[in-house]
C-alpha cells in the first residue's frame, strides 16, 4: 500500500526561481496538508484541503506561496519567486475523514535549498 | 497565545531502560493529543494519540499520559531499543471540524547501546 508520495525529494535552486513541489496523497484520503519544517520554527501548517477545497491557508507565509489541488490524487505547492528564507523541508500529509484519531500520514518530504 | 512546547530538547537513555518524554501545552480547548516520531530524513510517523477525556492510553511498548490539571502530556517508551532513537513531537488538535494539528518543538531521544 503506497503512502504519501512527494517529489522532488531534493531541490536546489537560485533565489528568484519558481519552485513547484508535488504530492500524491493516499488513495481515498479526504484531507491533504502541507507542512514546512525548519530548525527555527519547527513544523508549521501552511494549508490544508478537504475534498480538494482549500479550508485553511492562514499558515501560507505570503503571496509568493500558492497551493492547488486539482483532483483527489494530486496537489502542488508553488513558490514564486523563491527566497533563501524559504529553505526548509516541505511535508505533505493526508488523512481519512471520520477517522477517530489524530493520525496524519506524512510523505518523506521535499528538501528545498534556495541559494 | 496557544502553544505546545517541550521541556527537554534532548534525552539519552541506555538501551533496555524506559524513557519518558514530556510535553506542556497551553490550549485547554484541545481535544486530541498526539505523539509523532521522526527519524532522520523521514516524515513524522504517528505513534499514539489520546483524547482529552482520557488520562492514559497504552500501545505497544508506549504509554501516553495526560494530566489536564497541569496541562501536561508524556510519552513513556518501555524497554527502549536502538530503533527508538529519533525526534519525538507532541501535537494537539481540536475536534469538530478543525483539522489543524499544532506541533511542539520536539525532543531528540538517543538510545545508548
Amino acid at each position: 500500500d503506497a503512502g504519501v508520495i512527494q517529489s522532488p525529494r531534493h531541490e536546489v535552486t537560485e533565489m528568484g526561481q519558481e519552485v513547484t513541489l508535488r504530492c500524491k496523497p493516499i488513495s481515498g484520503h479526504d484531507y491533504l496538508f502541507w507542512y514546512r519544517q525548519t530548525m527555527m520554527r519547527g513544523l508549521e501548517l501552511l494549508i490544508y484541503f478537504n475534498n480538494n477545497v482549500p479550508i485553511d491557508d492562514s499558515g501560507m507565509p505570503e503571496d509568493r506561496f500558492s497551493a492547488k489541488m486539482p483532483n483527489a490524487s494530486f496537489s502542488t505547492l508553488k513558490i514564486q519567486p523563491s527566497e533563501p528564507r524559504d529553505s526548509a523541508v516541505y511535508f505533505c500529509a493526508s488523512r481519512l475523514a471520520g477517522a477517530n484519531t489524530g493520525e496524519l500520514f506524512f510523505g518523506e518530504g521535499s528538501r528545498l535549498t534556495v541559494l | 497565545g496557544e502553544s505546545v512546547g517541550l521541556h527537554l530538547p534532548t534525552l539519552s537513555v541506555q538501551e533496555g531502560d524506559n524513557s519518558i518524554i514530556n510535553c506542556a501545552y497551553s490550549n485547554s480547548a484541545s481535544d486530541y493529543f498526539i505523539w509523532y516520531k521522526q527519524e532522520s530524513g523521514k516524515g513524522p510517523q504517528f505513534i499514539i494519540d489520546i483524547r482529552s477525556n482520557m488520562d492514559k492510553r497504552q500501545g505497544q511498548r508506549v504509554t501516553v499520559l495526560l494530566n489536564k490539571t497541569v496541562k501536561h502530556l508524556s510519552l513513556q517508551i518501555a524497554a527502549t531499543q536502538p530503533g527508538d532513537s529519533a525526534v519525538y513531537f507532541c501535537a494537539e488538535k481540536r475536534d469538530f471540524g478543525n483539522e489543524k494539528l499544532t506541533f511542539g518543538t520536539g525532543t531528540r531521544l538517543t538510545i545508548i547501546p
